[in-house]
């Protein structure tokens, strides 16, 4: 069974500022895909950044980058210049790439608010 | 794309009555997800599917709960006869079959559906 744990229920970060938001996991997989996902108030899930578990470089999005730490099976998520639009909840998750295991297993998330 | 869509946005009902929720996947996947979010459960998934059969079901909570997907563009989520713990945010996801290298393992979430069961 895999599993997503985010320790950080919530969150706070001064406007233009860097916040790292942690996730950890557990498989069973050597191959696998993690994903950040943001749900802003208006409830949509907004696919922020993934990664793959076989690249050992780090994936970057504009603002958004990862510590993609395989060994330790660490996944933080790092927002730099944070702006008010970032405020939401954010969802670690987790895909197998085996056979059967195509669905995502979420964090319980951990909510950001940016404060100007 | 117009991204999945999914209908309606926002459902209330009396308990005891049917619900159907709606989505239309992105034209070329081949799998769809329906996850259910709860404030007790969070994101979990119900069911899903891939060319519009039923892989993994074992996520819909009882009986009360079916899911259909008749072609590649539709799939229903019923639940009949609906009860308050029903109420929560229905998301339907589409993904297309994964591929190394590519962009094609991600899941794309609709908008949700949210569901009050009164």
């Amino acid at each position: 069974a895999q599993t997503v744990t985010q320790s950080q229920p919530e969150m706070s970060v001064q406007e233009a500022e860097t916040v790292t938001l942690s996730c950890t996991y557990d498989t069973s997989e050597n191959n696998y895909y993690l994903f950040w996902y943001k749900q802003p108030p208006s409830r949509q899930m907004i696919l922020v950044i993934r990664q793959e578990a076989y690249k050992q470089q780090n994936a970057t999005e504009n603002r958004f980058s990862v510590n993609f730490q395989k060994a330790a099976k660490s996944f933080s998520l790092k927002i730099s210049d944070s702006q008010l639009g970032d405020t939401a909840m954010y969802f670690c998750a987790l895909r197998g790439s085996g056979a059967g295991s195509y669905q995502l297993t979420f964090g319980k998330g951990t909510k950001l608010s940016v404060i100007p | 794309d117009a991204g999945v869509i999914q209908s309606p946005r926002h459902e209330v009902t009396e308990m005891g009555q049917e619900v159907t929720l709606r989505c239309k996947p992105i034209s070329g996947h081949d799998y769809l997800f329906w996850y259910r979010q709860t404030m007790m459960r969070g994101l979990e998934l119900l069911i899903y599917f891939n060319n519009n059969v039923p892989i993994d079901d074992s996520g819909m909570p009882e009986d009360r709960f079916s899911a259909k997907m008749p072609n590649a563009s539709f799939s229903t989520l019923k639940i009949q006869p609906s009860e308050p713990r029903d109420s929560a945010v229905y998301f339907c996801a589409s993904s297309s079959l994964p591929l190394a290298g590519g962009y094609q393992e991600t899941q794309y979430f609709g908008p949700g559906t949210r569901l009050l069961v009164l």
